[in-house]
């Protein structure tokens, strides 16, 4: 049982570069989301989708978008990277709402 | 805005100290609380939950935590760390009038020393 799936887990990218990072999970879960992590930040939510067909913003969209594929696969794409947007991308997934999250590896992005 | 809090941002301790970190959220209605932990370089795991009953809840490798609701809290223990605890803490809330959104506080980083 793989859990939740990232690739790649690391990436260099040039200011306005584009790029989409890959998300799937094996457990049949309704909802997904896309955290990024920053030093002294936590955890802050990109965007999410409480179940196939639905997507929505979080505290941080902007710069991105994403693609609920099917139930398994939840997508991230940046169009123009930049140099903010340097930080560590988290994937997660929750059976049902109030439960708790699965973590995928995590993506590494660095924007120059 | 729901938001969680935590008051600690970086806790030093050495072997066999005792560990409490705080966590406290600003939300009057049902939530679901967790504690996760973030080794190096690793994603995020489980380390305890609570969604009703008992307000004491025990966790992997040890850890604890006690739900105050009066207090809105919900803080983490450990008796005595071991140097392999050393990692990053999150408390994380799922409010129920945010569409239980699992909502982080922004982490303590742990060193125990040996």
């Amino acid at each position: 049982n793989a859990g939740v799936t990232q690739t790649p887990k690391f990436q260099v990218l040039k200011t306005g570069q584009s790029m989409t990072l890959q998300c799937a999970q094996d457990m049949n879960h309704n909802s997904m989301y896309w955290y990024r992590q920053d030093p002294g930040m936590g955890l802050r939510l990109i965007y999410y989708s409480a179940s196939e067909g639905t997507t929505d913003k979080g505290e941080v969209p902007n710069g991105y978008n994403v693609s609920r594929l099917n139930k398994r696969e939840f997508s991230l794409r940046l169009e123009s990277a930049a140099p903010s947007q340097t930080s560590v991308y988290f994937c997660a997934s929750v059976a049902f709402r109030g439960l708790e999250a699965f973590f995928g590896q995590g993506t590494r992005l660095t924007v120059v | 805005a729901q938001s969680v809090s935590q008051h600690n941002h970086h806790v030093i301790l050495s072997e066999a100290a005792s560990l409490e970190l705080g966590c406290n959220y600003s939300y009057g209605g049902t939530v679901n609380l967790f504690w996760y932990v973030q080794y190096p370089g690793q994603h995020l795991q489980l380390l305890l939950k609570y969604f009703s009953g008992d307000p004491l809840v025990k966790g992997i490798k040890g850890f604890e935590a006690e739900f105050i609701k009066s207090k809105f809290s919900f803080n983490l223990r450990k008796p005595s760390v071991q140097w392999s605890d050393t990692a990053e803490y999150f408390c994380a809330v799922s409010f129920s009038g945010g569409s239980y959104i699992p909502t982080f506080g922004r982490g303590t980083s742990l060193i125990v020393h040996p």
